[in-house]
């Protein structure tokens, strides 16, 4: 078992409805991430969290909304979705230590998301 | 031209062999290298981590890092079958931030 959890594990939501996925850790760590990975890539880096202040924002669509409510938490908000954002999306986290910001990030199991 | 390079396979091994896996990248700014391995519908689980140039090991996996070549390697010795799985090469430079580049993914297959 990962000690990155999300949830749902799995999602499958229409085109004009409203869903969060959520990420929880209990690491002490104070680095998150958002990343999608389509099938058979490697993950792609949406957003990163730190010390609860978004630190990177990839170009990502304002259909997808991060959101950090403390230090533990993690949740990405969908709206509006479209068919080719179906994928699996996964949260990390990292140490962050101000002085070293390169720790290896840990990653959940990621929620398997369709778009009908 | 990618920053990390990776074949994605699939290699397919017979059990008890001696699987290599490898990376070429561009970027001299690299300083820390990981190998991921994911398992299907599972999330990255990170397997070694690796600060510059040089050799790691645990257990059963060896890490090589060649600054000078810009390669890096993965080595399983007495590979199982619950070794495939993808295996992911990373890597972020030594000025800070927390941008990873991740490799396309190695498929491994060890056949009982």
């Amino acid at each position: 078992d990962t000690e990155v959890t999300q949830t749902p594990k799995h999602l499958v939501m229409g085109m004009t409805n409203k869903k969060s996925l959520k990420c929880e850790q209990h690491m002490g760590h104070r680095a998150m991430y958002w990343y999608k990975q389509k099938a058979k890539k490697p993950p792609e880096l949406m957003f990163v969290y730190s010390y609860e202040k978004l630190s990177i924002n990839e170009s990502v669509p304002s259909r997808f909304s991060p959101e950090c409510p403390n230090s533990s938490l993690l949740n990405l908000h969908l709206h509006a979705l479209q068919p080719e954002d179906s994928a699996l999306y996964l949260c990390a986290s990292s140490q962050d230590y101000r002085d070293r910001l390169d720790q290896p990030q840990h990653f959940g199991d990621g929620t398997r998301l369709s778009i009908l | 031209q990618k920053e990390v390079e990776q074949d994605p396979g699939p290699l397919r091994v017979p059990e008890g062999a001696i699987v290599s896996l490898n990376c070429t990248y561009s970027n001299s700014a690299f300083q820390y290298f990981m190998w991921y391995r994911q398992y299907s519908r599972k999330g990255p689980e990170l397997l070694m981590y690796t600060y510059s140039s040089g050799n790691k090991e645990d257990g059963r996996f060896t890490a090589q890092v060649d600054k000078s070549s810009k390669y890096i390697s993965l080595f399983i010795r007495d590979s199982q079958p619950s070794d495939s799985a993808t295996y992911l090469c990373a890597m972020s430079e030594n000025t800070g931030g927390f941008k990873t580049i991740f490799g396309a993914g190695t498929r491994l297959f060890v056949k009982a």
